[in-house]
């Protein structure tokens, strides 16, 4: 039902692979975002893209990549991940200046990294 | 930047009993909103509120925002099973979420 996509549902990685998690909408937003969400605990902000451009990195770590090819996708790219990154990757949109309408979130990517 | 704090972190209730949740800024908030994340899905926006004092109805669920807009609040009337999950508020500008009330409902 989300108008948020996001691929794949699951992943399992080892530490050495290079992955990348997908992102799509069509709703016209001009802001997307990467959040990850461990167990039990609130969304933390990674990435935000604002027409295309990255306006905020939360001093994540390199080996999380952000790309925004156009102004409907946005990719995580992964490299060298560890254990501890496992978690639930949610991307969400927005359309600055909408404020009535807040931030819609795709189902979300649960990976586990091994 | 902001932080929002937010109680409790569980609740559970009764069917039919009440709930509240809370969240409190340090600073301004120049507005908030408020999500519901069930268990395994992903977080779906409910509301925004921007003004001093505002409160909004939605069936069951009611919010306000302080009059200092400092703070705000949920309120479930009569939970239902279908009420279950976790509520979060997020300051818009900040886009960053409080840790989130749990409730648990008992038919």
């Amino acid at each position: 039902d989300t108008e948020v996509t996001q691929t794949p549902k699951h992943l399992v990685m080892g530490m050495t692979n290079k992955k990348s998690l997908k992102c799509e909408q069509h709703m016209g937003h001009r802001a997307m975002y990467w959040y990850k969400q461990k167990a039990k605990k609130p969304p933390e902000l990674m990435f935000v893209y604002s027409y295309e451009k990255l306006s905020i990195n939360e001093s994540v770590p390199s080996r999380f990549s952000p790309e925004c090819p156009n102004s409907s996708l946005l990719n995580l790219h992964l490299h060298a991940l560890q254990p501890e990154d496992s978690a639930l990757y949610l991307c969400a949109s927005s359309q600055p200046g909408q404020v009535d309408y807040g931030y819609t979130f795709g189902s979300g990517t649960r990976l586990t990294v091994v | 930047g902001q932080q929002v704090m937010q109680i409790p972190q569980y609740q559970h209730v009764q069917e039919g009993e009440d709930f509240t949740t809370y969240c409190n800024s340090s600073t301004t908030l120049s507005n908030i909103q408020w999500y519901k994340q069930r268990p395994g899905g992903h977080p779906v926006f409910l509301i925004q509120l921007v003004k001093s004092g505002e409160v909004k109805k939605q069936k069951r669920l009611t919010f306000q925002f302080g009059e200092a807009k400092k703070n705000s609040s949920l309120h479930i009337t009569a939970t239902q099973t279908t009420d279950v999950g976790t509520y979060f508020c997020a300051g818009y500008n900040d886009m960053r979420f409080g840790a989130g009330t749990r409730l648990t409902v008992k038919p």
